[in-house]
């Protein structure tokens, strides 16, 4: 079956604008992530999704940042008035559904390139 | 706090055998996941540990000791296509329910004939 698909793959924008960046994830999967990997740096944890709810979003760097999903399937991820230091790669993960209280692994998605000029 | 360290490149020769450690401090622990992500590609997942042992899988196998916060990834008989970035992740106490995982910087290992 498909995997995660994200779209754009790579996405160029001016300082101060704003970009929609989306995540098709695994069917079935209930579980949906947003990670950012800039430059160097590990993957660093956005928000999460459990079906259309957000129950942590802790990683959200500013309130600039923002995602939703509709019908337990597609998310967007939205920044507006993007800054130079938001460059980096958005990479978007799902799972299936816990069980037994443990969630499964993680699949990735090929991730959107962002780049701020 | 929460912190994950982990070689930052490694250079091993192919048909060999490599070893790549990672330490970790969480807020508690439930897991440890190793993945794979060659350049411009997407992470794939390569093992999960969360009881103290060796899991073993093909060529690849992972190490957890929980009471001392380490984890190692062996790969033996090295292949060119090992080379690649190798992520080590800690899905801290609390997050059994989210899932949420949080990540080493990435080891960048480079196989050479």
């Amino acid at each position: 079956g498909a995997g995660v698909s994200q779209s754009p793959s790579n996405k160029v924008t001016e300082k101060g604008k704003d970009v929609e960046l989306r995540c098709d994830p695994i069917s079935g999967h209930t579980a949906l992530y947003w990670y950012r990997q800039s430059l160097g740096q590990g993957l660093e944890f956005l928000i999460y999704f459990q079906g259309n709810s957000a129950p942590d979003k802790s990683g959200l760097p500013s309130d600039r940042f923002s995602a939703e999903r509709t019908g337990g399937s597609v998310s967007t991820l939205t920044i507006q008035r993007t800054q130079q230091e938001d460059s980096a790669v958005y990479l978007c993960a799902s799972s299936s559904p816990p069980r037994g209280g443990v969630s499964s692994e993680q699949y990735f998605g090929p991730g959107t390139r962002l780049t701020v000029t | 706090g929460q912190n994950i360290d982990q070689p930052t490149e490694m250079t091993a020769t192919e048909g060999a055998i490599v070893q790549i450690n990672c330490t970790y401090q969480t807020s508690g622990f439930n897991g440890l996941f190793w993945y794979q992500q060659h350049a411009g590609e997407a992470p794939t997942f390569l093992s999960y540990n969360v009881l103290d042992g060796l899991e073993e899988k093909g060529r690849f196998s992972s190490f957890l000791s929980r009471s001392k916060g380490y984890s190692y990834l062996l790969l033996k008989e090295l292949q060119m296509k090992d080379s690649a970035s190798y992520l080590c992740a800690v899905r801290p106490s609390g997050s059994s329910n989210t899932g949420k995982l949080i990540f080493g910087q990435g080891t960048t290992l480079q196989v050479k004939p």
